[in-house]
């Protein structure tokens, strides 16, 4: 399964909402789609799991939706800390990563 | 709290085999619940599933890697493995270890990564 993510960059202000699509090239099981936030220097965080819920330390400015093959995460109101490269992910029959989008300020 | 720490060389010479430890701390290697992943990542770019390994030893593989891929885990060590052998430049990447929830697939666990260079 190949997940595209669009856009590749996104260039916002704090307090602007965002929202990062995900589509897989077929239909997954929304239990196995996530998100993570990474960092310049850091590992991915877990974000958001099986599609909608919010992992542990998740704020819920952060939220999560989607279901087939199209899939999207949202940023309510962007804070400072929220300028980063987020990926979305699936756990299936393999694992795949999507190309990541960069929000810059 | 469950920490994951990738060692191994950091410089490995084209064709000869990459490896790579994870020593698992604050947590057990042994549950069915989780399972054993390396991931890695090239410089400003995005992620690649390698493969990973339950405790029982069960395996699986990135389909472009498979062949020269070995996932192994000790767990009398705590530590999980990974093996690449014929490595090229384009294996240069940061490698991360990271524990996956069986339930969800889910990565909440990371290593800080392991930058391997491949260079002569």
């Amino acid at each position: 399964i190949v997940l595209v993510q669009s856009p590749g960059t996104l260039s916002l202000s704090p307090g602007e909402r965002v929202t990062i699509s995900c589509r897989a090239s077929q239909t997954v099981r929304t239990s196995y789609l996530a998100w993570y936030q990474q960092r310049p220097g850091q590992p991915p965080r877990l974000l958001i799991y099986g599609t909608t819920s919010r992992a542990t330390g998740t704020p819920d400015r952060f939220s999560g939706g989607g279901s087939g093959t199209d899939f999207t995460l949202t940023i309510s109101r962007l804070e400072p800390e929220d300028f980063a490269t987020y990926f979305c992910h699936y756990y299936g029959n393999s694992v795949s990563f999507g190309g990541g989008t960069k929000v810059e300020i | 709290q469950v920490q994951l720490q990738e060692s191994g060389p950091r410089l490995v010479k084209p064709s000869q085999t990459l490896s790579l430890t994870c020593t698992v701390s604050g947590g057990s290697i042994r549950s069915g619940a989780y399972y054993w992943s390396w991931i890695r990542q090239y410089p400003g770019k995005g992620l690649e599933w390698i493969g990973y390994i339950y405790d029982s030893g069960s395996t699986f593989y990135n389909p472009s890697l498979e062949s020269r891929l070995t996932i192994s885990i000790d767990t009398s060590k705590n530590q999980f493995f990974l093996n690449m052998t014929s490595v090229t430049a384009a294996d240069t990447a940061l490698y991360y270890c990271a524990r996956g929830r069986h339930d969800y697939g889910d990565y909440y666990y990371w290593g800080r990564g392991a930058l391997v260079t491949v260079s002569s």
